[in-house]
């Protein structure tokens, strides 16, 4: 499973953009980029995929070079609320393999 | 869909005592996935199924600990005896790869341990 490396914590202020930034040199030509949040005292809720290019949901932009070696979540506009740990992970969606959690960018959002 | 569902929502036990985890995973889903999360050592797999038969139990800490799934319904974590040191939240999760649902995981809402 390709290693990820991601920033251990980011502060930002409410209604910023937030971009966080994932590498994993080592990801196989069949992976998938997944991006998932934890908030306290709940278990981590998925949030965005993609594989190349740009995707973009009603939470969140996923940036992903064509190298594919690293890849980039962006909030937009980023309230209290969106304070929790973000984690990047890198795996082959269709070949049952589990995802491995690091350690995550906990995300502080202050006023 | 109700989503997973992991009981007891939160155990206290001691030392010693035989601990049970429970978790009723997503109806179609044909993974599910136990992690353990500390503060020390972030969410770890611990073990993981698919279509009820373990794939991969080589996150499970030592012997004390096991797990089975008898059907697509239902699966147990079972730490015996159990330690201090077992004190963590434990997540089940459950999910279908494939095409349209990816890496997608659904996770429970944790079973609290603590043990003294």
């Amino acid at each position: 499973l390709a290693k990820t490396t991601q920033p251990i914590s980011m502060d930002s202020y409410e209604g910023q953009e937030v971009n966080i930034t994932c590498s994993h040199n080592n990801i196989a030509t069949n992976d998938y980029i997944t991006w998932y949040q934890q908030f306290p005292s709940q278990g981590p809720r998925f949030i965005i995929q993609g594989y190349k290019t740009k995707v973009t949901n009603e939470v969140a932009s996923l940036f992903i070079p064509a190298d594919r070696k690293s890849s980039t979540l962006s909030l937009p506009r980023v309230s209290l609320s969106d304070t929790a740990v973000y984690y990047c992970l890198v795996g082959d969606s269709q070949a049952g393999t589990a995802l491995i959690f690091g350690k995550g960018t906990t995300l502080s959002v202050s006023s | 869909d109700a989503g997973v569902i992991q009981s007891p929502r939160h155990e206290v036990t001691e030392m010693g005592q035989e601990v049970t985890l429970r978790c009723k995973p997503i109806s179609g889903h044909d993974y599910l996935f136990w992690y353990r999360q500390t503060m020390m050592r972030g969410l770890e797999l611990l073990i993981y199924f698919n279509n009820n038969v373990p794939i991969d139990d080589s996150g499970m800490p030592e012997d004390r600990f096991s797990a089975k799934m008898p059907n697509a319904s239902f699966s147990t974590l079972k730490i015996q005896p159990s330690e201090p040191r077992d004190s963590a939240v434990y997540f089940c999760a459950s999910s279908h790869p494939g095409p349209s649902s990816g890496n997608t995981i659904y996770f429970g809402e944790g079973s609290w341990l603590t043990v003294v």
